[in-house]
């Protein structure tokens, strides 16, 4: 079964506009992950927040988790045309998650138009 | 460095062939993991191994099975393929428990007729 649900499944902005994006999640977590992929390619990963932290950036992204609600969000500011990918976020459980397993959204395919 | 490798890039196979798909490492990374991804459905752990010597199943392992060779290699074995097993393969390995982040290699298409 599916872990997170992400919202909107599909976003599409002009380029320098920013771009949110939401994932839900069910259980307790030890981190949650965000993860890109363009087109026919593998993930790669973006940035990782851990249970005990409210906010992190990393260049012209910012992402929120509030582990009262089960959510997160992902921000990406001043979009540009490269940035156009399926975003998913992927959570690894709490303390007895053997292995680093995580488990992942669907996605939300943002495309940025130039 | 190549990261994660994984051949071949595209197969079709008939219903009730097998193959086997490989995946190599070359982080010396400790954990490594098998998932598939269908249209809408995100990406689900069909096997992973957690270190050299040890496999555990994930969330859809049924139609396969893994090996861990050694600790740069994880190969995801289809013993009769089926059409419902159409789908992207990817391999992704994972250095510890601090560096929680997974890295990914590029996909093996395959395609069940």
């Amino acid at each position: 079964s599916q872990q997170g649900e992400e919202d909107p499944q599909a976003l599409s902005i002009q380029e320098g506009e920013n771009a949110t994006m939401n994932c839900s999640y069910k259980t307790s977590i030890n981190n949650l992950q965000w993860y890109r992929q363009n087109s026919g390619r593998g993930l790669v990963h973006l940035i990782l927040i851990r249970s005990n932290e409210r906010e992190k950036h990393s260049g012209r992204l910012r992402v929120t988790l509030d582990t009262s609600k089960k959510s997160s969000s992902l921000l990406i500011t001043a979009s540009r045309a490269a940035d156009t990918a399926s975003y998913f976020c992927a959570t690894a459980g709490g303390f007895y998650n053997q292995g680093g397993k995580l488990i992942f959204g669907q996605g939300t395919e943002l495309s940025v138009k130039p | 460095n190549a990261g994660v490798t994984q051949t071949p890039k595209f197969q079709v196979l008939k219903t009730g062939q097998s193959m086997t798909l490989q995946c190599a490492q070359d982080m010396n990374h400790n954990s490594m993991y098998w998932y598939r991804q269908d249209p809408g459905m995100g990406l689900r752990l069909i096997y992973y191994s957690a270190s050299e010597g040890t496999t555990d199943k994930g969330e859809v392992p049924n139609g396969y099975n893994v090996s861990r060779l050694n600790k740069r290699e994880f190969s995801l074995r289809l013993e009769s393929a089926a059409p419902s097993q159409t789908s992207v393969y990817f391999c992704a390995s994972r250095a510890d428990l601090v560096n929680d982040e997974q890295y990914f290699g590029p996909g093996t298409r395959l395609t069940v007729t």
